[in-house]
């Protein structure tokens, strides 16, 4: 089946410093597609980011992540981490081949500093 | 838009108690799923429903957990004889027809705790 890694459980950056949370993935389909998303305390989680297109950059409220099928990664990334950043962050994975679930995996806690 | 409802948002029952979980998915969304949340575990995956039809049920503990949904309007998931280790967050989530690969929208989750 598929599984996804998210390598760090707990990540803890400085007030605009660079962070990255790593994601990788195993699957044997070709038609994927990718998602992070965050949650905040006492909140539902929410899509940050999604793609499904090999090697295009997607970005949205400053974060940005890349799908690369030959490392199997999509890592996210901010250049400039802020306070209101700190949540809880999972990579996902879904595709269309079966009930279209997504595959998450463990979470990161992001924890921004000032 | 309302989003996903979820009610209650906290329940606590005793351990061998049912409890009763309630969603009511965006409307003119026709796919639904439950995902239990915990801490050491994640977010897992329990069941998925595709215009009221139950599609796949893989993750669902075969004792004691189902789930319903006898309308388009919303889902109950029921757990018999609830135990301590069923304490989590249930989270209902539901998605637009025909994006097999599209987002989920996610409710704000019920809180279970099994004493």
């Amino acid at each position: 089946g598929d599984s996804v890694t998210q390598t760090e459980g707990l990540v803890t950056v400085t007030e605009g410093l660079p962070v990255k949370l790593n994601c990788t993935y195993q699957t044997t389909y070709l038609t994927i597609a990718f998602f992070w998303y965050v949650q905040y305390l006492n909140e539902a989680p929410q899509v940050l980011l999604k793609s499904s297109t090999d090697n295009k950059r997607t970005e949205h409220q400053g974060f940005h992540a890349t799908l690369h099928k030959s490392s199997s990664s999509f890592h996210l990334q901010k250049s400039s981490a802020q306070l209101s950043d700190s949540a809880l962050y999972y990579c996902a994975l879904s595709h269309n081949t079966n009930t279209g679930k997504l595959t998450f995996g463990d979470g990161t806690v992001l924890t921004v500093k000032p | 838009n309302a989003g996903v409802i979820q009610t209650p948002r906290h329940k606590v029952t005793g351990k061998g108690q049912e409890a009763t979980l309630w969603c009511e998915p965006i409307s003119g969304h026709s796919a639904v799923f439950w995902y239990r949340q915990t801490i050491v575990q994640g977010l897992e995956f329990l069941t998925y429903f595709r215009n009221q039809a139950p599609i796949d049920d893989s993750g669902m503990p075969k004792e004691r957990f189902s789930a319903q949904m006898p309308n388009q309007s919303h889902s109950t998931l029921k757990i018999q004889s609830t135990q301590p280790q069923d304490s989590a967050v249930y989270l209902c989530a539901s998605r637009q027809q025909g994006a097999n690969t599209g987002q989920l929208y996610f409710g704000e989750g019920s809180k279970l705790t099994v004493l």
